[in-house]
């Protein structure tokens, strides 16, 4: 099983900020990694794939960086509309495991 | 644009089948790029794969719950279905349906139901 751990599990922080989420995974993954918001009530979006591509639609103040076992997603400016829980996605093998627990950036 | 919508039953009764079925539009569900997926989430939790189908009907199941779960395809309705047998409280959930390539994330998501187990 590929485990994905996220840190921190809550990020405070100011709108205009920057915010900075970590994701692991238990073994390499390669590139094969995607980030996801999800706001109350509604299914989750993609953000990014491949580790650092936008999805369509997605502003530029989004952005991820990573390979093998650590990624990092980062906001540049937060924006009220971004408070939200953020989950990573390995998809390098769909069969051992696949979402982190997530990281809920609220305002601080 | 692709759109996904879950549907089924909201109550499904402890030891009972829970069956749900998402029907696609905007697309075939027989395209060859794309594999047609279930993933929940419990109250207050985080997101759970279920599994997926292409729509030539091979499946692919997390092993966790590779036992109880069943995932078909009806390519003449543009729908595919779920079925996990014995459930128990700990299967309540939102169910969500979703869309992957075979290497990919996934892309478009439906609004989710929540199915609840309760006598």
């Amino acid at each position: 099983e590929i485990v994905m751990t996220q840190s921190p599990a809550t990020l405070s922080v100011s709108p205009g900020e920057r915010a900075t989420l970590s994701c692991r995974a238990s073994q390499s993954v390669s590139s094969n990694l995607a980030w996801y918001q999800q706001k109350p009530g509604q299914a989750p979006r993609l953000l990014i794939y491949g580790a650092s591509t936008r999805a369509t639609g997605i502003p530029a103040r989004f952005s991820g960086s990573g390979s093998g076992t650590e990624f990092t997603l980062t906001i540049s400016s937060l924006q009220s509309e971004d408070f939200a829980v953020y989950y990573c996605q390995q998809y390098n093998n769909w069969l051992r495991g696949s979402f982190g627990q997530g990281t809920k950036v609220e305002i601080k | 644009q692709l759109q996904l919508q879950e549907s089924g039953p909201g109550l499904v009764k402890p030891s009972e089948t829970l069956s749900l079925t998402c029907t696609v539009s905007g697309g075939s569900i027989s395209s060859s790029s794309y594999y047609w997926g279930w993933i929940r989430q419990p109250p207050g939790k985080g997101l759970e794969w279920i599994g997926s189908i292409y729509y030539s009907g091979s499946t692919y199941y997390n092993p966790s719950l590779k036992s109880r779960v069943t995932i078909s395809v009806d390519t003449s309705k543009n729908q595919f279905s779920l079925k996990l047998s014995s459930v128990t409280a700990a299967d309540t959930a939102v169910y969500y349906c979703a869309i992957h390539t075979a290497m990919g994330p996934f892309d478009y998501w439906g609004q989710g139901t929540l199915v609840t187990v309760s006598s």
